[in-house]
């Protein structure tokens, strides 16, 4: 079935380094991409989305392409903050109004 | 407050007891989700309703769960006899009509489920 795989493990950074955390998707079809973050303490929140190939999501210094050709959806900041620590999740639309979560990464910026 | 409510935030049970969580979604969302979050996974689904009736219930994982909206506002999701495997983060989210398919779902902060 459609499903979308992260990389594994937490990311552990410096405050002003540059964040790439890696999605590919498996899906008949072109289904819309979404990374979701969840802060500490807070629900789930959509961060950005796309909802067809090359189309680019962005939002808050974020930034993920969609790419048919890798099947990718990779997400990136070019400068991180302290605040962009929380745990973000890769997912995808698929059959009926259901949306497909890849396991999550875990960041963590240090000053 | 404004956002998806849920009760209670942490339950700790015997197996083979009976679970009750309650999920209050944003006023006016018509679409409402549960989803199960188990340790070092991402959320998996569960239920979709639209107003009051189950649209999708495709991801219950055995007929010990179930829910009910009936009023097409808050939602009960109903767990049987609990196991140990039931433990996770039930998370429940809503959306206006149709939001799914914009992906933009509202989530609460989740019930944490423990079965000793």
């Amino acid at each position: 079935g459609d499903s979308v795989t992260q990389m594994e493990g937490p990311v552990t950074l410096s405050e002003e380094a540059f964040l790439t955390i890696n999605c590919t998707y498996t899906a008949t079809g072109y289904p819309s991409l979404f990374w979701y973050v969840q802060y500490p303490g807070e629900g789930l929140q959509l961060l950005l989305k796309a909802t067809k190939a090359d189309d680019k999501g962005s939002n808050k210094g974020f930034e993920a392409t969609y790419r048919k050709e890798t099947t990718s959806f990779h997400l990136e900041k070019g400068s991180v903050q302290v605040s962009d620590s929380a745990v973000y999740f890769c997912a995808l639309i698929y059959g009926n109004n259901r949306l497909a979560f890849g396991k999550g990464n875990q960041v963590v910026v240090i000053p | 407050g404004a956002g998806v409510s849920q009760t209670p935030s942490n339950k700790v049970t015997e197996k083979g007891k009976y679970v009750e969580l309650r999920c209050d979604p944003i006023s006016g969302h018509t679409a409402l989700y549960w989803y199960r979050q188990s340790l070092g996974q991402g959320p998996e689904f569960l239920i979709y309703f639209q107003g009051t009736g189950a649209a999708d219930d495709s991801g219950l994982p055995n007929d010990r769960f179930f829910a009910v909206r009936p009023e097409g506002s808050v939602s009960t999701l109903k767990i049987q006899r609990t196991e140990r495997g039931d433990s996770a983060v039930y998370l429940c989210a809503s959306s206006p009509q149709g939001g799914a398919n914009t992906g933009e779902l509202f989530f609460g902060e989740g019930s944490r489920l423990t079965v000793l």
